[in-house]
């Protein structure tokens, strides 16, 4: 079975730019989240989608966006970006079911923004 | 809101040592889980407790979930070079909470 990927893996965009990061979930997980993670620090909770829609989001402003597909891959959208969003930016998929069997985290987007 | 607090924040080991992690969450968890980064990597999950005071055992690995459902811990006997990394606890919070918040993470060095 396949594994979470995330694309690019790396990105530097200028501050007041919009990224757009991409996951495809891994076969068989229909539900996506997205975290954010800083250096030394755990994985943030940004939003998780299921079904094409959001279903839960956390303490992230209306400027951090995304979309599920029906193949159920997924994207994060970040719009007007500050220098404090450089992070890891983290995609994983998980079974019907939700969180309950665990979560595939892919390898992650280190995002820089100068 | 819910917040998940691990200590300690790093651990310094002797290979063959054994290590210990603890986990304190402000609120009741439905479950609890964790995982492990390797350093340059991203979080494996590694097991998922979910009944009051359960326990268990992956090989040297021992979890635990407090009878109150707002704690845990992991522990590692004989520590391995392999065993090196972040070890991540997370919980969602009440029913229908799809929030997984995790911990800032215990990072275990093992020294050969």
């Amino acid at each position: 079975e396949t594994g979470v990927t995330q694309s690019p893996t790396h990105l530097i965009k200028t501050r007041g730019q919009q990224v757009t990061l991409r996951c495809s979930s891994q076969s068989g997980h229909n539900t996506v989240s997205w975290y954010q993670q800083a250096l030394g620090q755990g994985p943030q909770f940004i939003f998780q989608y299921y079904r094409e829609e959001e279903n839960g989001r956390g303490n992230f402003p209306p400027r951090f966006s995304g979309l599920q597909f029906p193949n159920y891959s997924s994207e994060l959208n970040v719009n007007a970006l500050e220098l404090d969003d450089s992070a890891l930016y983290l995609c994983a998929s998980s079974r019907p079911g939700g969180g309950n069997y665990g979560y595939t985290f892919g390898s992650g987007t280190r995002l820089t923004v100068v | 809101g819910q917040q998940v607090m691990q200590i300690p924040q790093y651990q310094h080991v002797q290979e063959g040592e054994d290590f210990t992690t603890y986990c304190n969450s402000s609120t009741t968890l439905s479950n609890i889980q964790w995982y492990k980064q390797r350093p340059g990597g991203h979080p494996v999950f590694l097991i998922q407790l979910v009944k009051s005071g359960e326990v268990k055992k992956q090989k040297r690995l021992t979890f635990q979930f407090g009878e109150a459902k707002k704690n845990s811990s992991l522990h590692i006997t004989a520590t391995q070079t392999t065993d090196v990394g972040t070890y991540f606890c997370a919980g969602f919070g009440g029913a229908g909470s799809y929030q997984l918040t995790f911990g800032k993470g215990t990072k275990l060095s093992v020294i050969p």
